[in-house]
């Protein structure tokens, strides 16, 4: 069965450190691939999402992820953490042209520390 | 622009009552979705809608129900309330296929 793990539910970086969220998914056919976020209090929002093409996606906010099919993953990135980008990231996974099948991972919380 | 509106934002029930969550959308978007999201166990699909008129169930149906009699609304309604409803729920919306999720800011429900 089609399944999305992240790792880690809380990551805590320092302001203007690397941050890097790992998403690993298990399917037998080629995925859609997302990163959403989520502020506290509001609902998610689209960070970057992979259909087909260039494997390295860029997002908003200054965040990158790469599908990578050998290591079944798509790890979201950002070279310098803000303070601003402490929230709840989810990775999520669809197949084939069907958006309502979208699954999502558990969530990690990303703290950003002064 | 409103996007996705839910009302109400927070309700606390009792075990065994019924409630509907609303939920419209201003966007013209075919496609519409109900989440819960569970600490630590991300959204899960309960209901979702291709049209007015079409619905089907997704991951975790139990317990709920939906309509979509027109494009712009899809109600949630939940029967005889139980501790396990406890949780936060999001509306979605697209266009379908694998057009970007517009979420509305959830709504907090509390089973007591």
């Amino acid at each position: 069965a089609q399944s999305v793990t992240q790792l880690g539910s809380h990551v805590s970086v320092s302001e203007g450190a690397l941050v890097l969220l790992r998403c690993n998914y298990s399917s037998s056919v080629p995925p859609y691939l997302f990163w959403y976020v989520q502020y506290p209090n509001q609902g998610l929002q689209l960070l970057l999402k992979y259909t087909t093409g260039a494997t390295l996606v860029k997002g908003i906010n200054g965040f990158e992820a790469e599908f990578k099919k050998s290591e079944t993953s798509f790890h979201l990135t950002k070279p310098s953490a803000h303070m601003s980008d402490a929230a709840e990231y989810f990775c999520a996974v669809s197949w084939g042209d069907s958006s309502y099948k979208l699954i999502f991972g558990s969530g990690t919380r990303l703290l950003v520390r002064p | 622009n409103a996007g996705v509106t839910q009302t109400p934002k927070f309700r606390i029930l009792k075990i065994g009552q019924s409630m509907t969550l609303q939920c419209a959308q201003d966007m013209n978007h075919n496609y519409m979705y109900w989440y819960r999201q569970d600490p630590g166990m991300g959204l899960k699909l309960i209901y979702y809608s291709v049209g007015a008129g079409i619905t089907d169930k997704g991951e975790v149906p139990n317990g709920y129900n939906v309509s979509r009699s027109t494009t712009e609304d899809f109600p949630l309604r939940l029967e005889l309330a139980a501790p396990s409803q406890t949780s936060v729920y999001f509306c979605a919306s697209n266009q379908g296929g694998n057009g970007e999720l517009f979420f509305g800011e959830g709504s907090r429900l509390t089973v007591l």
